[in-house]
């Protein structure tokens, strides 16, 4: 079964601390994988998109990793913000046609002044 | 460019009424989808729209889900009756091809209570 895993399931941390999400899939076989923000009453917005031949991408102060191999990522976030409190969520894309998305459960994150 | 816009922002309704929901993707964008989000979840597809064509509507309960794309551009998703686990954020999105890859794009989502 298609699946993606993501841990902690919440985190808590201070202003200016960095932090890393982790994500897990089983999905096979694979396209890419994303990781979206998704803040309180928003839908979610992409962050970083990699292929199965990327091992990292960054978009600012956000930096995805990519093992295919072992079939894990994560997100690193450095000198958080109180804005990235939010939950980010793992998305694995499937070939199917014009893709099908497989979806984590995401990891809430908490940032303190 | 304006994003995918979707209304209402929220609705409250009484189980067993009717309710529908209003999805009008990214101009030119051909794939449209429509994704049901519980609380403290990842979205789940209910279907998934190639021009007005649904390709994938395998995760839509369709005793009481209908969607429509009549003229491959905006959509309707309509749940009659509603019943209290249907309380969810439903959301749209719709996505376009950029350098090889399929980039998805959400609009904010419909909030609805069943009571």
């Amino acid at each position: 079964k298609n699946q993606v895993e993501q841990s902690p399931q919440s985190l808590i941390i201070l202003e200016g601390k960095n932090c890393t999400l982790q994500c897990n899939y089983t999905v096979s076989p694979f396209s890419n994988l994303r990781w979206y923000k998704q803040d309180t009453g928003r839908g979610p917005v992409s962050l970083t998109i990699m292929t199965f031949s990327e091992n990292t991408k960054s978009n600012g102060r956000y930096t995805a990793t990519l093992d295919a191999d072992t079939k894990q990522s994560s997100l690193h976030i450095t000198a958080s913000q109180l804005s990235d409190s939010a939950s980010y969520i793992c998305v694995v894309s499937a070939p199917s046609g014009t893709y099908k998305y497989i979806f984590g459960t995401g990891t809430r994150l908490k940032v303190l002044a | 460019e304006a994003g995918v816009v979707q209304s209402p922002r929220y609705k409250i309704i009484e189980k067993k009424q009717p309710v529908a929901f209003w999805c009008n993707p990214i101009s030119g964008h051909n794939t449209l989808y429509w994704y049901r989000q519980n609380l403290g979840q990842g979205p789940e597809l209910l279907i998934r729209y190639e021009n007005e064509e649904a390709v994938d509507d395998s995760q839509l309960p369709k005793d009481r889900f209908s969607a429509e794309r009549l003229k491959g551009v905006d959509s309707t998703l309509k749940i009659q009756p509603a019943e209290l686990g249907d309380s969810a954020v439903y959301l749209c999105a719709s996505s376009s091809r950029t350098g090889g890859v399929y980039e998805q794009y959400f609009g904010p989502g419909t909030r609805l209570t069943v009571t």
